[in-house]
């Protein structure tokens, strides 16, 4: 099974702040990789798709990169709506998935 | 507009049965590959298990093969999810997604959840 691991597990920064969550596959997974965003006590929503590709209606800020093992979701500016977790989430093959831990991003 | 609404969870004993329901609307749910994720209180999502469209392919995650199934029926636009011999650690928000392969593979809509609690 392919493991999923994100750094860092939370952080805090200031609105304004460019913040990078990074998240490691086990083995490659070519860009079969998402990102969720899970604000607290609500559902986990799709941020970004094929590692790069901006769910419809998500802020421009984000941003999403990688491919293979190694991927970066990216807020360029930070907005105090933006206060969540994050999680990245593998489909590679779509038999078997997995999730990350989860970063939870906290606003100075 | 799409919605998935979930139903059946509750407070069950250890090594009880309960079986989870998925009513979908705003779509036809015959079209999509449908997936059930959970997250226990406090902690992180884990995927749980998959069902193609018509399926005949089902796919879980190690910790409930054998335990739990993935049905679907299409004709009432409906998923479900029949747990046999729950855990405490089975204790969670359980969550129905649909599936979109669109260039990648990912869950574009989500339920709300319902909540399954493994307690004597």
């Amino acid at each position: 099974d392919i493991q999923m691991t994100q750094s860092p597990s939370s952080l805090s920064a200031s609105v304004g702040e460019r913040v990078t969550i990074s998240c490691r596959a086990s083995r490659g997974v070519n860009d079969y990789l998402n990102w969720y965003q899970q604000k607290p006590g609500k559902v986990p929503s799709l941020l970004i798709y094929s590692a790069s590709t901006l769910r419809g209606g998500v802020p421009s800020r984000f941003s999403g990169s990688g491919y293979g093992t190694d991927f970066t979701l990216t807020i360029s500016s930070l907005q105090p709506e933006d206060s969540a977790t994050y999680y990245c989430q593998q489909s590679y093959g779509a038999t078997t998935w997995t999730f990350g831990p989860g970063t939870k991003v906290e606003i100075k | 507009e799409v919605q998935l609404v979930e139903s059946g969870g509750g407070l069950v004993q250890p090594g009880g049965s309960l079986r989870l329901s998925c009513a979908g609307s705003g779509f036809t749910l015959s079209n999509y590959w449908m997936s059930w994720v959970r997250q226990a209180p406090g902690k992180g999502l884990e995927w749980v298990a998959n069902i193609k469209q018509d399926g005949s392919e089902k796919y879980y995650v190690d910790s409930v093969m054998g335990r739990f199934t993935i049905s679907r029926d299409n004709a009432k636009n409906s998923l479900d999810l029949q747990m046999n011999s729950l855990r405490a650690e089975d204790t969670a928000i359980y969550y129905c997604a649909r599936i979109l392969y669109r260039g990648g593979i990912f869950l574009d809509y989500w339920g709300q959840g319902t909540l399954v609690t493994v307690s004597s």
